[in-house]
């Protein structure tokens, strides 16, 4: 079936340090979301992005976070500066539509820790 | 708030079935997915469901409640490679792009 690929799969960074997580969706959809899942804790929404814009984000989308996808190429999560709790796995997602019937397909995950 | 809960662990035998749960309190509702994660993989897509009742789709199945937020998937005919984590996740009213609130997944283990 269709993937969605995340690059790297691991990062180590240290705190303070800008970190950029790339994620290349299934090549037809138009609809890209970002979830962070802290180990032992469930997977939670930050953001989605439609058209070249921002559309919701969550309380934990923070101002150091920003996301794009420039000239669509990899849709990016950027984190400037990051912080200790910044530490999770993140997941990239990806959908043709949008609303209820529009199946989410997800990458792997990239996990990030900060040091 | 969103709210949605799984049992953190499940067992059954090879052969038989296992019933995973999930209940739910959302400020709306728009639907609910369940998915299928190993680890260090992607969660993969296997149903989703928004009117009440069963839905069968072979080797997986699954049931909706509204009134009740609840719902579960059902696996029948168990195989060791069933062995996985199952996460439920619910679709608020709030968000037309489809934002999924997630349970912290129940990890099923099939044992022969």
């Amino acid at each position: 079936g269709p993937k969605v690929l995340q690059i790297p799969s691991h990062q180590i960074i240290d705190m303070g340090q800008m970190v950029t997580l790339n994620c290349d969706p299934v090549s037809n959809h138009l609809y890209f979301y970002w979830y962070k899942q802290i180990l032992g804790q469930q997977m939670e929404f930050l953001v989605n992005f439609y058209n070249g814009k921002v559309m919701e984000k969550s309380k934990l989308f923070k101002d150091q976070f920003s996301v794009e996808r420039p000239d669509g190429s990899y849709f990016t999560l950027k984190i400037q500066p990051t912080a200790l709790e910044d530490s999770a796995v993140y997941f990239c997602a990806s959908s043709l539509r949008a609303g209820g019937y529009a199946e989410q397909f997800f990458g792997p995950g990239t996990r990030l820790t900060v040091l | 708030g969103q709210g949605v809960e799984q049992p953190d662990n499940l067992m059954s035998v090879e052969g038989t079935f296992a019933r995973v749960n999930c209940t739910y309190s959302t400020s709306g509702f728009n639907g609910l997915s369940w998915y299928q994660q190993r680890e260090g993989h992607a969660p993969v897509f296997l149903s989703y469901v928004v009117l009440d009742g069963l839905k069968d789709s072979g080797h997986f199945s699954t049931f909706l409640s509204r009134s009740n937020g609840y719902s579960y998937l059902l696996l029948t005919e168990l195989q060791i490679k069933d062995s996985a984590s199952y996460l439920c996740a619910v679709r608020d009213q709030g968000s037309a792009l489809g934002r999924l609130h997630f349970g912290a997944g129940t990890q099923l283990i099939v044992i022969p």
